[in-house]
């Protein structure tokens, strides 16, 4: 079946440093790919997406670019805030056959002043 | 403002004592799901649903019941709670593409015991 699989955390910079949060997936078709954050306390929220390959999502001075070659779709910021500190969530859309999402595991920021 | 609400937000309880956390979505979404999130596990799936009527187990079912009588509510049903139940749960609701992000509530903390 269909998996992500996101680097284990947690993360921490400094502030104004560069983040990258690894992702790669398997998947038997061709998925909309999405990255979620969560905040203390919250629900997961949508971060950005992208829907084919070579898109490159991007919000908040986030971007990710989907690879299909190399099934992966990486976070990342070129200067994190404090209040950047959360968890980041790697998601396959549903495809195929399946209605279901796939999330990856999460992996928290921590981001010190 | 596009929302899925769920209630109540914290509930603590007995094992055996059944309960409902309600959950409802105003952006007249075809896809709902429950979701429970345990620490080092990431989001599991409990139950999804596609359209009213018609409901699917996710990845772990085991001790729930979900029902789909209208297109905006989704509730979960724990009949006879236990403490390994004992988690943080999310509802989501996404519209009919594969495409299309979920949309998740502020979550419902559970705690059995």
């Amino acid at each position: 079946g269909d998996s992500v699989t996101q680097m284990e955390g947690p993360v921490t910079l400094s502030e104004e440093a560069f983040l990258t949060i690894n992702c790669t997936y398997t998947a038997t078709g061709y998925p909309s790919l999405f990255w979620y954050v969560q905040y203390p306390g919250e629900g997961l929220q949508l971060l950005l997406k992208a829907t084919k390959a070579d898109d490159k999502g991007s919000n908040k001075g986030f971007e990710a670019t989907y690879r299909k070659e190399t099934t992966s779709f990486h976070l990342e910021k070129g200067s994190v805030q404090v209040s950047d500190s959360a968890v980041y969530f790697c998601a396959l859309g549903a495809s195929g056959g399946s209605y279901i999402p796939t999330f990856g595991r999460g992996t928290s920021l921590i981001v010190h002043p | 403002e596009a929302q899925v609400t769920q209630n109540p937000r914290y509930l603590i309880t007995v094992t055996g004592k059944k309960l409902t956390v309600t959950c409802s979505q105003n952006m007249n979404h075809e896809y709902m799901s429950w979701y429970r999130q345990d620490p080092g596990l990431g989001l599991r799936q409990i139950y999804y649903s596609m359209n009213v009527e018609v409901t699917d187990k996710g990845d772990v079912p085991e001790g729930y019941k979900v029902s789909r009588k209208e297109k905006r509510n989704f509730p979960l049903i724990l009949e006879s709670p236990s403490p390994n139940q004992t988690s943080l749960y999310f509802c989501a609701s996404r519209a009919a593409g594969n495409n299309q992000p979920q949309h998740f509530g502020d979550g419902t903390r559970l705690s059995i015991l």
